[in-house]
């Protein structure tokens, strides 16, 4: 069946420490999301990227960074920068063309040791 | 004034009550309008897309008026299971999605 894959599903991060989020997806979609949402609030976009090699900053991009290397993977780093990083991560994709919705992963929950 | 808007609600409704969802958007060179389905703690999940003409999916119907620039949802005949946040989301052209924050509602035995 084809899907994204978020991975891990809970995360844990300590005072100082990047960590990577993991989003692979198999639909052959062009276009990569990554949200945040916070308890009680909308999804906000952190990046977005449409092709292989090119990303754009969303709303609240920084103390974040992503990399586009293959079509299916783009992987979310938290950076120490970011100093509220406690949220939910949500990893999305969709066809370019055409109008199509997006297609979300099951999520990644990162809290703060 | 943000792209998307809906009332937060909570809508607390009885068990085979028809509810309706309403929800605006400010840019009017949208594009493609859909409603998506989050339950606690879960991701979004895709319900319907919302087409000019209006569409119905069994009990769910959405309608879009590009004119006002509004956006419904109609449930009829809820269920206990029907209880969720539902999203009302944008798509414009550069492919970027616009969310509301999403109406809670809660179908009550």
């Amino acid at each position: 069946d084809g899907g994204i894959t978020q991975s891990p599903k809970y995360l844990f991060r300590k005072e100082g420490q990047n960590v990577t989020l993991s989003c692979e997806q198999n639909l052959n979609h062009d276009a990569m999301y990554w949200y945040r949402q916070d308890p009680g609030q909308g999804l906000r976009l952190i990046y977005y990227s449409q092709i292989v090699n090119d990303f754009q900053k969303g709303d609240i991009a920084e103390g974040y960074s992503v990399s586009r290397e293959k079509k299916e993977s783009f992987p979310l780093t938290v950076t120490s920068a970011q100093k509220n990083p406690t949220a939910f991560y949500l990893c999305a994709s969709s066809i370019v063309t055409g109008g199509q919705p997006q297609h979300f992963g099951d999520g990644t929950r990162l809290s703060i040791l | 004034r943000k792209e998307v808007e809906q009332d937060p609600g909570p809508f607390n409704v009885p068990e085979g009550a028809t509810v309706a969802f309403n929800c605006t958007y400010s840019n009017s060179a949208s594009q493609s309008f859909f409603w998506y389905r989050q339950d606690c703690r879960k991701e979004p999940k895709l319900l319907m897309s919302v087409y000019s003409s209006g569409n119905e999916d069994g009990r769910f119907t959405a309608q879009l008026n590009r004119a006002s620039q509004y956006i419904s949802l109609l449930i009829r005949d809820s269920k206990l299971s029907d209880s969720a946040t539902y999203l009302c989301v944008v798509r414009r052209t550069g492919n970027q999605f616009y969310f509301g924050t999403g109406t809670s509602l809660t179908v009550i035995p």
